[in-house]
């Protein structure tokens, strides 16, 4: 089984800052990561996602995140974020080998990424 | 073009009542998931459903949820007897392709079980 741990639940920038969300994750096999965005009263969209290849990926909005296995984490960051960043931000791993149910995504349980001026 | 779309937005009902939650996905797309968002404890896995294969249920957290996808298209969710604990965001994502985790999500229905 596989977990996703979001060690933040609130984190309080201020705009222009950096900021880095933590997302660490439990599996026995290799992994797809992805974070996801909700900004309120909306759906969650797609921010970035990694399959393979270079652990640095990035994504829309300035965003990118790197897959660290031997740590068993993908921490998303942004050097300057805006006010239009605030938005609740979720990590999200599926297994590879889960049996052929890798569309099942497990979700941390979210960051509430505040930016204020 | 037409994102995911679900209906109603909010949805009130009393306690012991059913109530249905409609989701329609992007055209084309063959993959459909509902998942159950409730403050605090991030999404939680409902039912999938891919083209014409039977769907993966074993995210519904009692037998009192179905769904239903006709056509290949449209989704009902269900919940009969609905309970206070049932309420919570109901989100429906679909999917070009089952692999790679790029699901698009609609906005959602709000559940308020009173």
């Amino acid at each position: 089984a596989q977990s996703v741990t979001q060690l933040d639940s609130q984190v309080p920038v201020f705009e222009e800052a950096p900021v880095e969300l933590r997302c660490n994750y439990s599996s026995s096999v290799s992994v797809y990561l992805f974070w996801y965005v909700q900004y309120p009263n909306q759906g969650l969209q797609l921010l970035l996602k990694y399959l393979s290849g270079s652990t640095l990926v990035k994504g829309i909005n300035g965003f990118e995140a790197e897959f660290n296995k031997s740590q068993t984490s993908f921490h998303l960051r942004k050097p300057s974020v805006h006010i239009s960043d605030t938005a609740e931000y979720f990590c999200a791993v599926t297994d590879l080998n889960s049996g052929g149910s890798n569309y099942k995504l497990t979700f941390g349980k979210g960051t509430l990424l505040t930016v204020n001026p | 073009g037409a994102g995911v779309s679900q209906s109603p937005s909010n949805k009130v009902t009393e306690k012991g009542k059913d109530v249905e939650l409609r989701c329609d996905p992007i055209s084309g797309h063959t993959a459909l998931y509902w998942y159950r968002q409730s403050l605090g404890q991030g999404l939680e896995f409902l039912i999938y459903f891919q083209g014409n294969s039977a769907p993966d249920k074993s995210g519904l957290p009692s037998d009192r949820f179905s769904a239903e996808r006709t056509g290949g298209s449209v989704s009902t969710l269900t919940i009969q007897r609905t309970q206070q604990e049932d309420s919570a965001v109901y989100l429906c994502a679909s999917s070009p392709r089952v692999l790679l985790g790029e699901q698009y999500f609609g906005p959602g229905t709000r559940l308020t079980v009173t």
